[in-house]
């Protein structure tokens, strides 16, 4: 069964440190791929998005990911996190071209900043 | 961006009554809407699809006569959750697609139900 794995449940950081979430999937097929990120309290909102072509792309709030298919992975990062970063990632992974495709999300990971 | 809302955002209710939770994209038509279940620290767990004038589709292990789902309109999906019990305690979130399938899915806020 396709599934995505998100390898840290929590990391903390101090301010200005750099971030890198880890995001692998499995599905050997083409996939769209995404960021969603749930502030304390708010709804899931996108962060960025992957369909195809430059496999880095560059998202909102300064926030990046870069697609290695080989690897299958889509790594989450940021070079210099704020205090407001504070909230719960989720990466997501939507299987093939078919309309039927649904997004599999992975367990999310929790990033607290520290000021 | 697009904005999906949700009604109620949260709701308490007695064992064995009924709960219906709305979810309406306000400025755009979804052709296709999506709800999902989160539980604490957890992440969302699909619970059906729905098409615009078509009947739901269900992921295994959902009970589509305990979750009522209906898409009357482009703007408006309903989670219906029939004789509600403690376990059914969670946050309801649905998303809402506009077209093809290469668009994004939009979240709404979600809504928590708390069943006592």
């Amino acid at each position: 069964a396709q599934s995505v794995s998100q390898h840290n449940h929590h990391v903390i950081l101090s301010e200005a440190a750099s971030l890198e979430l880890g995001c692998n999937y499995s599905y050997g097929g083409t996939v769209n791929l995404f960021w969603y990120v749930q502030y304390p309290g708010q709804h899931l909102q996108l962060l960025l998005k992957y369909f195809s072509g430059d496999p880095l792309v560059k998202g909102i709030k300064g926030f990046e990911a870069e697609f290695i298919k080989s690897k299958f992975s889509f790594n989450l990062r940021k070079p210099s996190v704020q205090w407001s970063d504070t909230a719960e990632y989720f990466c997501a992974v939507k299987p093939g071209y078919s309309s039927a495709s649904k997004i599999i999300f992975g367990s999310g990971t929790r990033l607290s900043i520290r000021p | 961006g697009a904005v999906v809302s949700q009604h109620p955002s949260w709701v308490i209710c007695k064992s064995g009554t009924s709960v219906k939770i709305e979810c309406r994209s306000l400025d755009f038509q979804a052709t296709t809407m999506f709800w999902y279940r989160q539980f604490p620290k957890q992440s969302l767990m699909l619970m059906a699809t729905s098409n615009e004038g078509s009947k739901a589709t269900y992921e295994q292990g959902v009970e589509k006569d305990k979750f009522l789902i209906n898409h009357a309109s482009l703007t408006l999906s309903t989670l219906t959750v029939t004789s509600a019990h403690p376990e059914d305690s969670s946050f309801y979130i649905c998303s809402a697609r506009q077209g093809s399938n290469q668009e994004t899915q939009y979240f709404g806020p979600g809504t928590r139900l708390l069943v006592l």
